[in-house]
């Protein structure tokens, strides 16, 4: 699996769109890019993932840039209950045994 | 559905003394994991278990057993706790290849004296 790096804490005002990147610059063409997050001490919940075309769903969108090199999750309209440990993970999608490889993640702060 | 449960969810070790932790899911999911995470810590990965009778070895599996008799079930055993073992602990399941959500239980708090 290729390695992630993203940034070990940011902030954001309520309301506002919460802008979290990732960079996975070894990324292999047949990997996916997840997204889940970790509130206060709660099992991780999964948010979204994608390959190489944006994503939406309820939750968040997934912005994968044209080489695949980074990508950001973004929260439209942030909410304090936002405020968790977000990682950026990246394996082969439903590689049978393949395990998720959870690092340190951002931690965000959802700011009143 | 009750999705994945842990018991307990919390619990006090003395050194040497063994203990099992319980998960359980009722999504009928062949895939199972367990996960310990220790504080400003990612997740790690302990053993794993692809379908009932079918276990593996993940990043840490020293001082851990684990068995899958069915697919419900994913016991994880520590068999002499040691400090070092005090930490969360997270089971997990998910479906074989037909959807990538993996499904987190609430965890289970050990401390081991």
């Amino acid at each position: 699996d290729a390695k992630t790096t993203q940034p070990p804490s940011m902030d954001c005002a309520e309301g506002r769109a919460a802008n979290l990147p990732c960079n996975h610059s070894t990324i292999s063409g047949n990997e996916y890019v997840y997204w889940y997050r970790q509130i206060h001490s709660q099992g991780p919940q999964y948010i979204i993932h994608g390959l190489k075309n944006n994503e939406t769903n309820e939750m968040a969108s997934l912005i994968i840039t044209e080489d695949r090199k980074s990508s950001t999750l973004i929260l439209p309209h942030a909410t304090l209950r936002d405020t968790a440990v977000y990682y950026c993970i990246v394996r082969v999608r439903d590689n049978y045994g393949q395990n998720f490889v959870f690092g340190p993640g951002t931690r965000l702060s959802v700011l009143p | 559905n009750a999705g994945v449960t842990q018991t307990p969810k919390f619990q006090v070790l003395k050194t040497g003394q063994s203990m099992t932790l319980q998960c359980a899911q009722d999504m009928n999911h062949e895939y199972m994991s367990w996960y310990r995470q220790d504080p400003g810590m990612g997740l790690r990965l302990i053993h794993y278990s692809v379908g009932a009778g079918i276990t593996d070895q993940g990043e840490v599996p020293n001082g851990y057993n684990v068995s899958r008799s069915t697919t419900e079930d994913f016991p994880l055993r520590l068999l002499s706790a040691a400090p070092s073992q005090t930490s969360v602990y997270f089971c997990a399941s998910r479906r074989r290849g037909y959807t990538d959500t993996q499904y987190f239980g609430p965890g289970t708090r050990l401390t081991v004296l």
